[in-house]
């Protein structure tokens, strides 16, 4: 059984350009979340969607927004590059029901480098 | 929202010692796992264990949910133990609260 998958794995932008990353989950998970993992904030959630709808959203700017489509893969943009945004991004799945989350998957993480 | 401690923030151990990783969560939880953080990034499944003990190998764990706090016990470690173990907690359906994680270094 395939594992979440994540592209880019790596990837360099300069201020101001947008990135989108894509996360494929685990066959059958209906929850997709993504997590931003810096060495100064540790692993902060950014959002999480459930059967193609935003379930969670965490603690950041509008620059950051995501959807899940039918076939519960998502993807994150993030708009307006700062440097602040250089981070590794990982994005989890979970056989999730409407009131509990499960247990989380990760995939290998993009790493993004802000020039 | 929950608070999640992880105890020690680092550790070196010798190849073949025993350790004891702590998470401390401010709440009641329905949802903690460990992961083991490689050096490439990932996050690697260690145990879903919001109750009980379980093991696997070298390493297993144990969580006190009334008490709230779990165990990961590493037996005879291994150099390919070291890495960056994170505690993980939440409830319901809300978002997964990730401690900061213990940094083990396993020195041959």
């Amino acid at each position: 059984k395939a594992g979440v998958t994540q592209t880019p794995r790596y990837l360099i932008k300069t201020r101001g350009q947008q990135v989108t990353l894509s996360c494929s989950p685990i066959s059958g998970h209906r929850s997709v979340s993504w997590y931003q993992q810096t060495p100064g904030q540790g692993l902060q959630f950014l959002f999480e969607y459930f059967s193609e709808t935003q379930r969670n959203k965490g603690n950041f700017p509008g620059r950051f927004s995501g959807r899940q489509f039918s076939n519960s893969r998502s993807e994150m943009n993030v708009s307006t590059l700062e440097l602040g945004d250089s981070a590794l991004y990982l994005c989890a799945s979970s056989l999730a029901t409407s009131d509990n989350t499960g247990e989380l998957f990760f995939g290998e993480g993009s790493r993004l480098t802000v020039l | 929202g929950i608070q999640v401690e992880q105890s020690p923030p680092d550790l070196i151990l010798q190849e073949g010692a025993n350790s004891t990783l702590r998470c401390n969560f401010s709440d009641s939880v329905n949802n903690l796992q460990w992961f083991h953080q490689n050096p490439w990034g990932q996050l690697i499944n260690l145990f879903y264990i919001p109750s009980g003990t379980k093991q696997n190998g070298r390493l297993s764990a144990t969580t006190v949910a009334t008490e709230r706090y779990s165990l990961l016990y590493i037996s005879s470690s291994q150099t390919t133990d070291s890495g960056v173990y994170f505690c993980a907690v939440n409830s319901g359906n809300t978002p997964l609260v990730f401690g900061k994680g213990t940094r083990l270094s396993v020195i041959a």
